[in-house]
């Protein structure tokens, strides 16, 4: 089935700092998710990419669909703690198809306040 | 409107034993899935249901059926229950084609173990 290589696999930093992950598939996507999951509970949309080479910005954070359709990344900027949980990119592998996501393994993200 | 609600929120069985997974949605979402989330593997699709009657299997579906008789419901049944079936598991819904936003929404999650 469809992969996607999520890095890195966690991050320490320090509050204040910025943050980059991405996310790469073997595959096409025609939309790509970022969720966040907190400890306990369930993954929640954070921002979802619709077109090619898209950037989307959602507060401090900032993703981007890339050109190939093969990849995305996630910024967030100025982190504070409330940021830390685990961050998942999913794919999506056309329009109304949200039934069918295909999740990265996540991003373990600690905020040292 | 609750959302996403599932129940149990904790389980502990036995090998053998069977059980299910109560997962209930009020936004009248068209679409809902089952997804298992295992440590360092992200989320993996077991089963998902387009509409009240239709169901299809997802990337994990063995051990484990699906039925979804109301637009509102979709339990999951363990026929068999397996160690290797320890994990969360999640349940999500959306709305269809003709509905925005273009995502699912995610229930808090039920957490399993087999012994």
């Amino acid at each position: 089935g469809q992969q996607l290589n999520q890095s890195p696999q966690s991050m320490f930093i320090q509050e204040g700092e910025d943050v980059s992950m991405n996310c790469t598939s073997s595959s096409i996507f025609n939309t790509w998710l970022w969720y966040k999951q907190d400890p306990g509970e369930g993954p929640v949309l954070l921002i979802a990419l619709y077109k090619a080479g898209e950037l989307t910005s959602n507060g401090r954070l900032t993703a981007q669909f890339g050109i190939t359709r093969k990849d995305s990344f996630l910024n967030i900027s100025a982190s504070i703690p409330s940021d830390v949980g685990i961050y998942f990119c999913a794919g999506q592998p056309r329009r109304g198809s949200n039934y069918k996501l295909t999740f990265g393994k996540g991003t373990l993200l600690t905020v040292n306040p | 409107n609750a959302g996403v609600t599932q129940t149990p929120k904790f389980q502990v069985l036995k090998t053998g034993q069977s059980m299910t997974l109560q997962c209930a949605q009020d936004m009248n979402h068209e679409y809902m899935s089952w997804y298992r989330q295992d440590p360092g593997m992200g989320l993996r699709l077991i089963h998902y249901s387009v509409g009240a009657g239709i169901t299809d299997q997802g990337e994990v579906p063995n051990g484990y059926n699906v039925s979804r008789s109301t637009t509102e419901d979709f339990p999951l049944r363990l026929l068999s229950a397996a160690p290797s079936q320890t994990s969360v598991y999640f349940c999500a819904s959306s709305y269809g084609t003709s509905g925005t936003p273009d995502t699912q929404y995610f229930g808090p999650g039920t957490r399993l173990t087999v012994l």
